[in-house]
């Protein structure tokens, strides 16, 4: 099954505590991105790739942290995280590149719901 | 700088209405754009994509239009039910192949 796959589902961490926001995909997508949810705030993009070693800010960058050593993966690093990045946090991908690439529609994972006491 | 904006924020009707949900953006220099549902605290559906070639989509109850050169699209759903209420986003995929979402429209159909 074609999917994007985000872990944990659930994460409680302390300030300061780095961690790790694992996120892979199995549809050789080569664009991946970063969202956070926040009440009244919408959807806004923290980073995002367009293939590996290639990555780019989005909206809302700052205290995270992303890699894109291999296509499947790309994992959100919160290296000193803080109460204000409690958040609903969302993974996506989609094909990127030429052609019919351009209308590849965009994929979700389930979620991660972080709380920084 | 691409802005995609949602009218209204909240809607109510009643069970069995037709209803029309609002997109705008600013730019129209996209690939597409596809509108996703959301329920509460889960992640976002796809439900329809639209082209930029193309005036409208279609897929069961839900119908989809884009004009492009107005940077407008609506969602029409019809013939509402309890198990439409959630929140609709509507994204467009610009020129450099990054999506950018509206804050969505929430949607509550009573029974």
């Amino acid at each position: 099954e074609a999917q994007v796959t985000q872990n944990p589902r659930y994460l409680i961490t302390v300030t300061g505590k780095k961690l790790t926001v694992t996120c892979s995909q199995n549809m050789n997508h080569e664009y991946m991105s970063w969202y956070r949810q926040d009440p009244g705030l919408g959807l806004r993009q923290i980073y995002y790739s367009m293939n590996v070693e290639v990555t780019d800010k989005g909206d809302v960058p700052e205290g995270y942290k992303v890699s894109r050593k291999e296509k499947r993966n790309f994992p959100l690093i919160l290296e000193s995280p803080s109460p204000n990045q409690t958040s609903l946090y969302f993974c996506a991908s989609s094909l990127w590149g030429t052609g019919s690439s351009y209308n590849s529609p965009l994929h979700f994972g389930n979620g991660t719901r972080l709380t920084v006491t | 700088k691409q802005e995609v904006t949602q009218i209204p924020a909240a809607l109510s009707v009643p069970e069995g209405e037709n209803l029309v949900l609002n997109c705008s953006f600013t730019d129209s220099a996209i690939y597409n754009l596809q509108w996703f549902r959301q329920d509460p605290g889960k992640g976002l559906t796809s439900l329809l994509l639209i082209q930029s070639s193309q005036r409208e989509q279609t897929s069961g109850r839900l119908n989809a239009s884009l004009d492009k050169s107005s940077g407008r699209s609506t969602l029409y759903i019809a013939a509402s039910q309890p198990g439409d209420s959630a929140t609709y986003l509507c994204a467009v995929r610009d020129y450099g192949q990054n999506f950018v979402f509206g804050p969505g429209t929430r949607l509550s159909v009573l029974p």
